[in-house]
């Protein structure tokens, strides 16, 4: 029974395309979270929603736009992929930012071309 | 500006050897200090907190406010430690859980 779920796992697509990913998770957890693990396995956040209002936006284009329809569910959508879009993305959600709730998703390896 | 750094990209040892990993932090406040690990195309379990002192699997790391280090430490390495391991920084009185990650050390234990 998954916590975190993302779909889709892998996803290859070229440049140019618009895209998205989704994480639902069935903890009842209020806050969800986008990190972006590079090439060089670098792990930094993206965004967080927290029932549903964006609570953070790091520096990040605004290519990517999170929409979050209920508190279990945030998406990711991407426009016009780049080359640089390559990476894997790590959906997250915990109980009120309590560190010991903090789950992750198994990530969507995005590739493009 | 809060950061953490993990100073090895990569740890090689041997099976039954002694294991450091690295990490030191950057912030004023009070922060709350993890260790999460990644196997092999798996997502990120949190392995430790330094809040809770605790010992999983075999793994230790103590919070050295004086050096700002969290360093990760298990007296004998196993093969299925083989795994990447973040270091990772919570403001303490954050609200919004946003982790701030190490660039991450990959443990290679070998047979």
């Amino acid at each position: 029974d998954t916590a975190v779920s993302q779909t889709p796992k892998y996803l290859v697509t070229q440049m140019g395309n618009d895209k998205s990913i989704k994480c639902e998770q069935n903890l009842g957890h209020d806050t969800m979270y986008w990190y972006k693990q590079d090439s060089k396995k670098f792990l930094k956040i993206m965004f967080s929603y927290n029932n549903k209002e964006l609570i953070i936006n790091e520096t990040v284009p605004n290519r990517f736009s999170p929409k979050s329809p209920d508190k279990a569910h945030l998406n990711l959508h991407i426009n016009s992929l780049e080359l640089g879009d390559s990476a894997v993305y790590f959906c997250a959600s915990t109980d009120k930012g309590a560190p010991r709730s903090y789950t992750f998703g198994s990530g969507t390896r995005l590739t493009v071309v | 500006a809060q950061r953490v750094t993990q100073p090895e990209k990569l740890l090689s040892v041997f099976k039954g050897a002694p294991v450091e990993l690295k990490c030191n932090y950057s912030y004023s406040g009070s922060p709350e200090l993890f260790w999460y690990v990644q196997y092999s195309r798996q997502r990120l379990q949190l392995l430790l907190r330094h809040i809770s002192r605790e010992s999983i699997k075999g793994f230790t790391a103590d919070l050295n406010k004086g050096e700002t280090s969290f360093h990760l430490k298990k007296p004998f390495a196993q093969e299925e430690d083989s795994a990447m391991y973040y270091c990772a920084l919570r403001r303490g009185s954050s609200n919004t859980g946003k982790l701030i990650f190490g660039q991450g050390t990959t443990l290679q234990v070998k047979p």
